[in-house]
């Protein structure tokens, strides 16, 4: 079993939908959680991290943890074509300072 | 504020050669994590450096080896290359909070070997 798990994808939604990313992991002791954007050709930018239960809004995103049932979500609300990217989940390892990320979702946001 | 700066951009080896990749991290931060990127395995963990001591390590074999200088710049050197090294290594750094390891990464330098 993989630490961090994604579905790869691609994930396709109509502009101005909301697109849902999910991602689980194996870890329980993971502590910290981040969702990272990467557009082909580019290096990964991060876009939000969570580390408590519940949700996290930061503008069109929203984060969403659920420890007991170790799962992250991010939903992007109002797609834009301009999110059209590769989105990978990152969980830091215990207490470690270690971050592991999955293989990514690619999410193609159709005008 | 500068941010991650990984040297070179692009690099051509021969098999069996030895690399050495550079990354100059973002001033105050003390981590510097080391990634490599495959189109099949995705960003796979090397190591992480902490005030020049490895803190974290992956599960990549022996070739592959890291330091960290007193101004938190990091190198990162592959023995021996083999085909299969080929890949876009990234370097990323954090201020060195074990607790939320928030990386930023650099552009990356792209290795090709053949």
């Amino acid at each position: 079993q993989k630490e961090v798990e994604q579905n790869s994808g691609p994930l396709s939604v109509p502009e101005g939908a909301i697109a849902s990313l999910n991602c689980t992991y194996s870890d329980r002791g993971s502590q910290s959680f981040f969702w990272y954007r990467q557009y082909s050709g580019k290096s990964p930018e991060l876009i939000m991290f969570i580390y408590s239960n519940g949700d996290k809004e930061d503008g069109r995103f929203t984060a969403q943890l659920n420890k007991a049932s170790q799962y992250v979500s991010l939903l992007i609300r109002d797609s834009q074509p301009s999110d059209s990217a590769t989105y990978l989940c990152a969980v830091g390892i215990g207490n470690t300072g270690k971050l592991i990320f999955g293989q990514g979702t690619t999410l193609q946001v159709k005008p | 504020k500068a941010g991650v700066t990984q040297t070179p951009r692009y690099l051509i080896k021969t098999r069996g050669q030895q690399v050495t990749l550079s990354c100059s991290p973002i001033s105050g931060h003390r981590s510097v994590s080391w990634y490599q990127q495959t189109p099949g395995q995705g960003l796979q963990f090397l190591f992480e450096y902490f005030s020049e001591t490895q803190r974290n390590k992956g599960n990549f074999p022996g070739r592959f080896s890291g330091r960290q200088f007193s101004n938190s710049r990091s190198e990162m050197n592959v023995s021996t290359l083999e085909l299969g090294d080929s890949a876009l290594y990234l370097c990323a750094s954090s201020p060195g909070t074990v607790s939320l390891p928030s990386y930023t990464f650099g552009s990356g330098t792209r290795l090709t070997v053949v």
